[in-house]
């Protein structure tokens, strides 16, 4: 089983605040994403790194920021949280050699709620 | 732009038959594809991959199948049984080889007893 973590979670706060998601992979892969699902629904890439200060942002646009300062850490931050931000952020790694032949291995995610 | 899409949101299927999932991908560039399965409250978890030089590949209990001429891939599932219930994914990633997988919006398997 992969060994990368999410916390919290589960996360309910209040608009404006400021979050942070962390996840932690032990399996030193260089690349890792960020991915948001709605319910039910396909997921969403909003950011990715290739390794240590290296960030690009990804396909959906995300008010939120990353960064990547050691291998094994990539936390998601959100400044100023609103409702629209509900949703569930997933964090996945892989393999150093790139998307084969193992794909990219997921977290447990971490469901936002913005009241 | 690029996507990859799955033909029915649901598929119920009873105990013990073999079921079907499938995915049509628009980009004729990808050359690797994964199907992931997603438990609810839990994030995707890998269950077969196939590159595009192959054509069928076999695991335990899952069969992925890729058609490149009409652009669809599907996955069977034999002996479905009540812990095979999640959604299914089918995901590709393009030849660039950056590591970035498309996801496709997701079927959900209901096993009946």
């Amino acid at each position: 089983e992969a060994d990368i973590y999410q916390t919290p979670r589960y996360l309910v706060i209040g608009t404006g605040k400021k979050i942070t998601l962390e996840c932690s992979q032990t399996m030193g892969h260089d690349k890792m994403y960020w991915y948001q699902q709605d319910p039910g629904m396909e997921l969403h890439l909003i950011h990715y790194s290739y390794g240590v200060n290296s960030t690009e942002k990804g396909d959906l646009s995300s008010e939120s920021t990353v960064s990547r300062i050691r291998t094994e850490h990539f936390p998601l931050t959100l400044e100023s949280a609103r409702p629209s931000h509900t949703s569930q952020y997933l964090c996945a790694s892989s393999h150093p050699g790139g998307a084969p032949p193992e794909g990219q291995f997921f977290g447990p995610g971490t469901r936002l709620t913005v009241l | 732009g690029e996507s990859v899409g799955l033909h029915l949101p649901t598929l119920s299927v009873q105990e013990g038959d073999n079921s079907i999932i499938n995915c049509a991908y628009s980009n004729s560039a990808s050359d690797y594809f994964i199907w992931y399965k997603q438990e609810s409250g839990k994030g995707p978890q890998f269950i077969i991959d196939i590159r595009s030089n192959m054509d069928k590949r076999q695991g335990q209990r899952v069969t992925v199948l890729l058609n490149k001429t009409v652009k669809h891939l599907s996955l069977q599932i034999a002996a479905t049984q009540p812990g095979d219930s999640a959604v299914y994914f089918c995901a590709e990633t393009p030849s660039s080889n950056t590591g970035k997988l498309i996801f496709g919006q997701g079927t959900t398997l209901q096993v009946k007893p």
